[in-house]
This record gives structure tokens, C-alpha cells and sequence, in this order.
């Protein structure tokens, strides 16, 4: 099982630059989700999406655009990227069972700098 | 204030002894996750909590709803087990919140 793909690992943009963190799912979650993680600052939801066509913003989305146009895929745009933008990026994707979600699986992580 | 509290910040052990950590929140949450989050980076899902008690090999969690808390225990602790521990709350809406993690250290 491939579980939650998240592309790429490492990744330096310049000031201004634009580009797609690609996540990518294979257990035919409904739920999927952005998040960032600062130093002293923990994880920070900023996109998420309850399933195909859906997204809402979460803690912090300024900066960052999504769409979700497949149940397996979920990217996260950054249309010009500015260095308060650096941090890791994780994805992660989850399942309802009835009225309750289940435990979450997140990908590796995105190592994001902006110079 | 964050809306959601973990305490302790840092924790030490010697391998064996029984650990836990404490999450508290301030409002209503539709679920409780905690994350255990290792040296590498990666995060690992351990628990999902909407009420009561659930246990996986030597990790047990519970919530109180009515407190708004809930604690990880680890038994028998293990250097294996050093690693971050986050709580993390979610709300009716999807949306979540996250404590500021809980490094334990667990020396042989």
C-alpha cells in the first residue's frame, strides 16, 4: 500500500516564485488535509477537504490556493511565495466509519525554503 | 492562548517507567487525535478519541468530554518511544487545532 504520497521532499524557491506540493492518496479516503509545521509554533491546518469538488480554509490559509478535482489527489498552491512560507508541509488523509473519522495517515513531508 | 494546552512541554524517563501526557481544550470537539511524531520527522496517527478509553499494545488514551482533557499513557516505556506527542482537536466543522507537542525522551 502506498498510503499518502507527498511530492516533493525538499524543495527551494525564490522570492515571487509559484509552484504545486502534490499529494496523492490511494486508500479512498474522503478527507484530506494540509498542514504546516513551524518550529515553536506546532502544526497549523491550512486547507482540508471532506471530498471531491469540497475544500474549506482552515488555521492559516492566506498563500495557499487547493482544489480537489479526484478523491486520490489534493494539491497545495503557492502562488507567490514569500520567505514567511518556509516551513515542512504535511498531508494526510482520513475515513469516516458512520458519524465518526478514523485515525489519520499522513505523508512524509515537504522541507519548503524560501530565499 | 492556544486552544489547545499539552502538558508537559519535555518529559524524561528511564526506560519502564509509565509516562502520560496531558491535552486540555477549551471549547466543544467533535474528536481528539494524538500524533506521535518521530526524530526522522515523519507523524504516525496513534489514537482517535470521541469518548471513553482506547488502548494499542502499551499505549492507552482517554477523554473526558465533560473536562474537555485527555491523556496519553505509555506502560513500560522504551527508548523507542522517545519521540514528539501531539494532541490534536477537531472541531464539528473539520476543522483542527493543535497543541505544541510533547517531546519525551526515554533513556535506557
Amino acid at each position: 500500500n502506498a498510503g499518502v504520497t507527498q511530492t516533493p521532499k525538499f524543495q527551494v524557491l525564490k522570492t515571487g516564485q509559484s509552484m504545486t506540493l502534490q499529494c496523492a492518496q490511494d486508500m479512498n479516503h474522503e478527507y484530506m488535509s494540509w498542514y504546516r509545521q513551524d518550529p515553536g509554533m506546532g502544526l497549523r491546518l491550512i486547507h482540508y477537504s471532506v471530498g471531491a469538488g469540497i475544500t474549506d480554509q482552515g488555521e492559516v490559509p492566506n498563500g495557499y490556493n487547493v482544489s480537489r478535482s479526484t478523491t486520490e489527489d489534493f494539491p497545495l498552491r503557492l502562488l507567490s511565495a514569500a520567505p514567511s512560507q518556509t516551513s515542512v508541509y504535511f498531508c494526510a488523509s482520513s475515513y469516516s466509519i458512520g458519524a465518526s473519522r478514523t485515525e489519520a495517515f499522513f505523508g512524509q513531508g515537504t522541507r519548503l525554503t524560501v530565499v | 492562548k492556544n486552544e489547545v494546552e499539552q502538558s508537559p512541554q519535555n518529559l524524561t524517563a528511564q526506560e519502564g517507567e509509565f509516562i502520560t501526557i496531558n491535552c486540555s481544550y477549551s471549547v466543544g470537539i467533535s474528536a481528539l487525535h494524538w500524533l506521535q511524531q518521530h526524530p526522522g520527522g515523519g507523524i504516525v496517527s496513534l489514537f482517535m478519541l470521541s469518548s471513553g478509553k482506547k488502548k494499542h499494545g502499551r499505549l492507552i488514551a482517554t477523554i473526558n468530554i465533560q473536562e474537555k482533557h485527555s491523556s496519553l499513557h505509555i506502560t513500560a516505556s522504551h527508548p523507542r518511544d522517545s519521540a514528539v506527542y501531539i494532541c490534536a482537536v477537531r472541531y464539528n466543522n473539520n476543522d483542527m487545532r493543535f497543541g505544541a507537542g510533547t517531546r519525551l525522551t526515554v533513556k535506557p
